[in-house]
């Protein structure tokens, strides 16, 4: 069974940082593109960040091109998102979610950043 | 960049009604577009993927069609565990997953 678990969310101040992680299981990790995705507290969805399977391609939303980095390690089965220079308007459910050939088919139960003083 | 849309953003219906919302996309997509379904705290489920294509183990109430720009989503017998906000997400101008801005489905 494809499980994703996110964790590393919570409570940070405007500037600050935070490190999430998506831990995966019940599928070769390495071989799929995974993607960063999320939602706004009463919004849609947004697309943040896409890595490929050898994180040969990675790609970025304009909203947080330079402040954000994504990064896997296929040994450990991990997907990471780092948050540098955190705004308010970052305040979100984050979801990890695999790409397979039918698009973005699994997804984790999503972990809380907000950002406020 | 590829602008998705959704209509209608909210709809109610009765049981058993027929259910059906529209996606557009501001250039040709072929069919590279899904559908999820989100309950009110949970994550997004795959629904429909290629356009038309029902994941595994989804009901065969829900379906999809179209091609290029229009696509269309049904429920043809709407059912109470069915309220949730559907959304269309397209992957054919990748990196970037472009989702619509959801449909909010309810019970009247």
């Amino acid at each position: 069974e494809v499980q994703l678990v996110e964790s590393g969310g919570g409570l940070v101040k405007p500037g600050g940082s935070l490190r999430l992680s998506c831990a995966a299981s019940g599928f070769t990790f390495s071989s799929y593109s995974m993607n960063w995705v999320r939602q706004a507290p009463g919004k849609g969805l947004e697309w943040v960040s896409s890595i490929s399977s050898s994180s040969s391609y990675i790609y970025y939303a304009d909203s947080v091109k330079g402040r954000f980095t994504i990064s896997r390690d296929n040994a450990k089965n991990s997907l990471y998102l780092q948050m540098n220079s955190l705004r308010a308007e970052d305040t979100a459910v984050y979801y990890c979610a695999r790409v397979g050939s039918r698009g973005q088919d699994y997804w984790g139960q999503g972990t809380l950043v907000t950002v406020s003083s | 960049d590829i602008q998705m849309t959704q209509s209608p953003s909210s709809l109610s219906a009765s049981v058993g009604d027929r259910v059906t919302i529209t996606c557009q996309a501001s250039q040709d997509i072929s069919n590279y577009l899904n559908w999820y379904q989100q309950k009110p705290g949970k994550a997004p489920k795959l629904l429909i993927y290629d356009a038309s294509n029902l994941e595994t183990g989804v009901p065969s109430r829900f379906s999809g069609s179209g091609s290029g720009t229009d696509f269309t989503f049904t429920i043809s017998s709407l059912q109470p565990e069915d309220i949730a906000t559907y959304y269309c997400q397209q992957y054919d101008n990748l990196p970037s997953f472009t989702f619509g801005p959801g449909t909010k489905v309810d019970i009247k």
